[in-house]
């Protein structure tokens, strides 16, 4: 089976840099990926590492070692919009298995 | 274009009922999949259709099963509901299969409530 861990929460401050990390265990692995969801939302896409090494949009940022079965997330500039969950999801097969999230709070 | 669509947004509905929920992907996409959110846990994958053809079944008991339309629409039917079935049920469309590197598009979702 697969299998994700994430930390629970994270909080920082208004244009801050954060981290969120994710290391998986799973077989078949094509690649990793992030979502972001507010509250009462539906999952939207960030981004996607299919191989190693870093991958950038704008002020996101991901980041995937497939030797270490790691990733993270990097979010720059940090806005109040930037609170919500964020998700890591590994693809294997025909399926997306998700992490159970990270809880970003932005504080002023 | 229209997102992902599904109805109801809402619903609730008494143990040993039975439901059904419906996903119009974004035109063009052929690949439709499902999944069970709990509050405050990440999406659990329940199914996965491409061309009409079920390409991937998670951890879901057989009471849980889903079509895809010629259209390319899908419906998830669950049978003999229990409480916990309770919790927002995504759908998810995409262009290709999981394998290839496609990012997912997720509706609004099916918030189920079950009494």
């Amino acid at each position: 089976g697969q299998s994700l861990e994430q930390p629970s929460e994270v909080t920082a401050v208004e244009g801050a840099i954060v981290q969120i990390n994710c290391t998986y265990q799973t077989s078949g692995f094509y690649g990793l990926s992030w979502y972001q969801q507010h509250d009462g939302g539906a999952p939207t896409f960030l981004s996607y590492n299919g191989l190693d090494g870093l991958e950038e949009t704008g002020r996101f940022s991901s980041f995937l070692s497939r030797s270490d079965s790691y990733g993270y997330l990097l979010l720059q500039e940090l806005q109040m919009k930037d609170s919500a969950s964020y998700f890591c999801a590994v693809k294997a097969g025909n399926m997306l298995t998700f992490g159970g999230g990270t809880r970003l709070m932005v504080k002023p | 274009d229209a997102g992902v669509t599904q109805s109801p947004t809402h619903l609730i509905k008494t143990r040993g009922q039975h439901v059904t929920l419906r996903c119009s992907p974004i035109s063009g996409h052929k690949s439709v999949s499902w999944y069970q959110q709990v509050l405050g846990q990440g999406p659990q994958f329940i199914f996965q259709y491409y061309e009409k053809e079920e390409r991937g079944r998670g951890n879901f008991p057989d009471r849980f099963s889903a079509r895809q339309f010629p259209n390319y629409s899908s419906e998830l039917n669950v049978n003999a509901l229990l409480l916990g079935d309770s919790a927002l049920y995504l759908c998810a469309s995409s262009l290709l299969t999981a394998r290839m590197n496609t990012e997912a598009f997720f509706g609004q979702g099916t918030r189920l409530t079950v009494v």
